[in-house]
């Protein structure tokens, strides 16, 4: 059984940074089946899709151009896991943070962290 | 970016009921359509992909149907736990996005 468990801190001040990180049991990060995503859900935008970290032939990233000049997402071979990170955060990127897999065969996010809420306030 | 509209916002329904969630692409999506199901304090749970494969463990009573730009998630007899926000996504371009969402509320 596939589980992701997040962790990192609630609260942030405006323009320091964002860091969270979705460990990964039953499956692996190098897997090169699945893709490991974080998305964010907020009132005034909803779920949205920040980027991806996937291995195929080498290690591939995706970012949202929304944030693509803040974002930063890792894997951790070693821990099994993967990491966010988002720069320079303003009170709009207050959000419940999650991480996610997509499996190659359904292409849809089958498996969810447990989100994360995460405000930005001096 | 590809948009996507979901209607109704809200939705007030009883148990027993049959309702039915739209999702309309802003361009054909080839059926790369997922239904996510969202209860407060919890990560979205996927129902169904591929527009109309039902996730395992998922009730046969969720389906959906559609094609090119507009897609249809119907829950066929309303039990009490399925009052929660549902989310369509689409999967056909990256980047992936979502609808707004429905609130299923009871009546």
């Amino acid at each position: 059984q596939v589980q992701l468990q997040q962790s990192g801190p609630g609260l942030v001040k405006p323009s320091q940074t964002l860091s969270l990180t979705c460990a990964i049991s039953g499956d692996t990060v190098s897997s090169r089946r699945a893709a490991w995503n974080w998305i964010r859900l907020s009132p005034s935008r909803g779920l949205e899709w920040l980027g991806r970290t996937y291995q195929r032939s080498k290690w591939y990233n995706d970012y949202a151009a929304s944030v693509k000049s803040r974002i930063t997402i890792n894997p951790d071979t070693s821990k099994n896991q993967f990491s966010l990170q988002l720069n320079s955060v303003t009170p709009e990127d207050t959000a419940v943070y999650y991480c996610a897999r997509k499996e190659g065969e359904k292409e849809a996010f089958d498996i969810w962290g447990q989100g994360t809420v995460v405000t930005v306030s001096s | 970016d590809i948009q996507m509209t979901q209607s109704p916002s809200s939705l007030s329904a009883s148990v027993g009921d049959r309702v039915t969630i739209t999702c309309r692409a802003s361009q054909d999506i080839d059926n790369s359509l997922a239904w996510y199901q969202q209860k407060p304090g919890k990560p979205p749970k996927l129902l169904l992909y591929k527009t109309s494969r039902l996730q395992s463990g998922v009730p046969s009573r969720f389906s959906g149907s559609g094609s090119g730009t507009d897609y249809t998630l119907t829950i066929a007899s309303l039990q009490p736990e399925d009052f929660a926000t549902y989310h369509c996504q689409q999967y056909y371009s990256t980047p992936p996005t979502f609808g707004r969402g429905t609130k299923l509320e009871i009546k």
